[in-house]
């Protein structure tokens, strides 16, 4: 089945300590991205990947780090989390070229994400 | 850099009319706009998109029409079922050889009423 999955779907944190949530696509997708969901702001984007080793800055990127070493793999880290990064994060992959769904975000699960 | 809005933050319709949902961007290169639905508790799924060579789109009672001289683009659902109640995300996009970002609109939530 074709999708998206990120880990963990749920974790609770403290203050400044590093974690990470991993994302994993099996469509072969060039652009992977990640956004954080928060009530009355909608999806904002922190990073984009258009391929392995491009990685670019969204509109949110203070405070998140992400790598592309693999083309499935597009994790997002989180060096020092502080509790201003309480969200639901989403990550998501799509083709690049144009033709038939190009552009077209598969989204993952979500990762609901709190930091006392 | 791109900023979208979305009108109306919520809206309330009953069954079997219809609802629509506008969206303004600032960004003349934004050239890809799709629209998202999230039903509660779960990921957004596109309903349907437009790309900026074409002035409107329809897949059966979901339309999108755009105004690339205003910037801006609106969603038509007719004949509203209950089963369309969720959040909907309009997004502006430019996607060119050296990146994609995708810019989204704070959602509307659509409530259809039996």
């Amino acid at each position: 089945e074709a999708q998206v999955t990120q880990n963990p779907r749920y974790l609770i944190t403290v203050t400044g300590k590093k974690l990470t949530v991993t994302c994993s696509q099996n469509m072969n997708h060039e652009y992977m991205s990640w956004y954080r969901q928060d009530p009355g702001l909608g999806l904002r984007q922190i990073y984009y990947s258009m391929n392995v080793e491009v990685t670019d800055k969204g509109d949110v990127p203070e405070g998140y780090k992400v790598s592309r070493k693999e083309k499935r793999n597009f994790p997002l880290i989180l060096e020092s989390p502080s509790p201003n990064q309480t969200s639901l994060y989403f990550c998501a992959s799509s083709l690049r070229d144009r033709g038939p769904g190009a552009n077209v975000l598969t989204f993952g699960a979500g990762s609901r994400l709190t930091v006392l | 850099g791109e900023n979208v809005e979305q009108h109306p933050s919520t809206l309330s319709v009953q069954e079997g009319d219809s609802a629509v949902i506008k969206c303004t961007y600032s960004d003349s290169a934004s050239n890809y706009f799709p629209w998202y639905k999230q039903e509660l508790g779960k990921r957004p799924q596109l309903i349907i998109d437009i790309r900026s060579n074409v002035g409107e789109k329809k897949d059966q009672r979901i339309a999108v029409t755009l105004n690339k001289t205003a910037k801006h683009f609106s969603l038509h659902i007719t004949e509203t079922q209950p089963e369309d109640s969720a959040v909907y995300f309009c997004a502006a996009s430019y996607s060119g050889w050296y990146g994609q970002n995708f810019v989204f609109g704070p959602g509307t939530r659509l409530s259809v009423l039996p």
